[in-house]
Parts: C-alpha cells; structure tokens; sequence
C-alpha cells in the first residue's frame, strides 16, 4: 500500500481484557517496528522485525505482551490482561532497512478502563 | 544500548526566527541520525536525517549538523512558520547492531504569528 496501515485506530477496553492490534506495512518492506508513545511522553521501542530473523523483543514491557508477523508482511501486537497503565498510542512503522527512513502508520490509541 | 538527550523539551519562537534543536548520543560507533516531525494526531514523519560521514546537510529551510566527536546532532529550521509547530524527534542508530531506532523524548516546537 502507499503506507503503514494500523487498525484499529481507537480501542476502548477494559482492564483485564486482551487485545489486538494490526499493522500493515508497506509492501517491500523487511523491517517493522512497534513502539509506544504514552501521552506527552517519546517513542518506547517494543519489539522489532527484521526479514526472518529472530525478533528482537528486548523493549517488550511484560511477558503479557505479545508479537507476530505473518509471511513477513502483517504485523499483530497483542497485549492480554491489560491494565491502565497500558493505556498509550501504539505506533507501528517498516523501512527497507533499519537504517534508512521508517513510515510510521498513524497509531493505534489504546485506553484500558 | 543508545541513549538520546534531547533538548529543550518545549521552544517557542517567532514566526520568521531560526530554531534549534539538540541531541546528544552515547554510543560512539552511531552512524545515522534521522530527525521525526509529528504533528497532532499523527504517527511522526522523517524530514532529514545525517550519516557519519557528512557533517552538514541541507534541505530548503532545515538543516541538520553532526559532531562525531562531541557526540551531538542538532536541528536547524530557519525562517519558521507556523506550520512548522510540532513535535520534533532525533533518533540515532548503530549500523549492523541488530537494533531498532532510540528515539528522544521529543522537542515541542511552537511558532507563534
């Protein structure tokens, strides 16, 4: 697509709940990236994908956060038993490389209540 | 891992006047700093970004300076306009690292009329 694809856009759940949120890359590109923007805060990094090698997980918070990507193209960040301080933008981004420029999707605002 | 001091957290300037955005890095073997602008609502957007073998680089009204040996990187927009009110990200990596992009905490740039 002509870019990074998240949905859903907003999520409102409850604490407790799990969750699932997509990310579509752009086509071609090996690497993807999570992070998490809590409000007024920077960009945590999560977990990255780079074509398929391992995934390097090393900013996952909690073991009840979660990632995958499908055939190298789909990306799904799943976080279970969320809590409040769960609640952040999550944005998704994929570059050819790691270090030419990443397309961040628009995010996804997650508020656990 | 990279960490990325950014500052100051919060510029105001006039419209018309120059601004200017510093970073500093840890990791001596960093080779590429790109620079994010996102504006309200929006995943952020790449507008410029230095490799280590350039010291300067220019593109219409923002330039970006690298300072291998001090370590800093710094953001130049001149003749601001208030469409260049955002939040502005440096980030820096290191090459075959295996590692995503370290952000900074984000500089929220305000151009007042």
């Amino acid at each position: 697509g002509a870019g990074v694809s998240q949905s859903p856009s907003n999520k409102v759940t409850e604490k407790g709940k799990d969750v699932e949120l997509r990310c579509d890359p752009i086509s071609g590109h090996t690497a993807l990236y999570w992070y998490r923007q809590s409000l007024g805060q920077g960009l945590e990094f999560l977990i990255y994908f780079q074509g398929n090698s391992a995934p390097d997980k090393s900013g996952l918070p909690s073991d009840r956060f979660s990632a995958e990507r499908t055939g190298g193209s789909v990306s799904t960040l799943t976080i279970q038993r969320t809590q409040q301080e769960d609640s952040a933008v999550y944005l998704c981004a994929s570059s050819t490389l790691p270090d030419y420029g990443y397309t961040f999707g628009s995010g996804t605002r997650l508020t656990v209540v | 891992g990279e960490n990325v001091e950014q500052h100051p957290s919060t510029l105001s300037v006039q419209e018309g006047d120059s601004a200017v955005i510093k970073c500093t890095y840890s990791d001596s073997a960093s080779n590429y700093f790109p620079w994010y602008k996102q504006e309200l609502g929006k995943g952020p957007q790449l507008i410029i970004d230095i490799r280590s073998n350039v010291g300067e680089k220019k593109d219409q009204r923002i330039a970006v300076t690298l300072n291998k040996t001090a370590k800093h990187f710094s953001l130049h927009i001149t003749e601001t306009q208030p469409e260049d009110s955002a939040v502005y990200f440096c980030a820096a990596y290191r090459s075959n690292s295996g590692y995503a992009l370290n952000f900074g905490k984000g500089t929220s740039l305000l151009v007042t009329p």
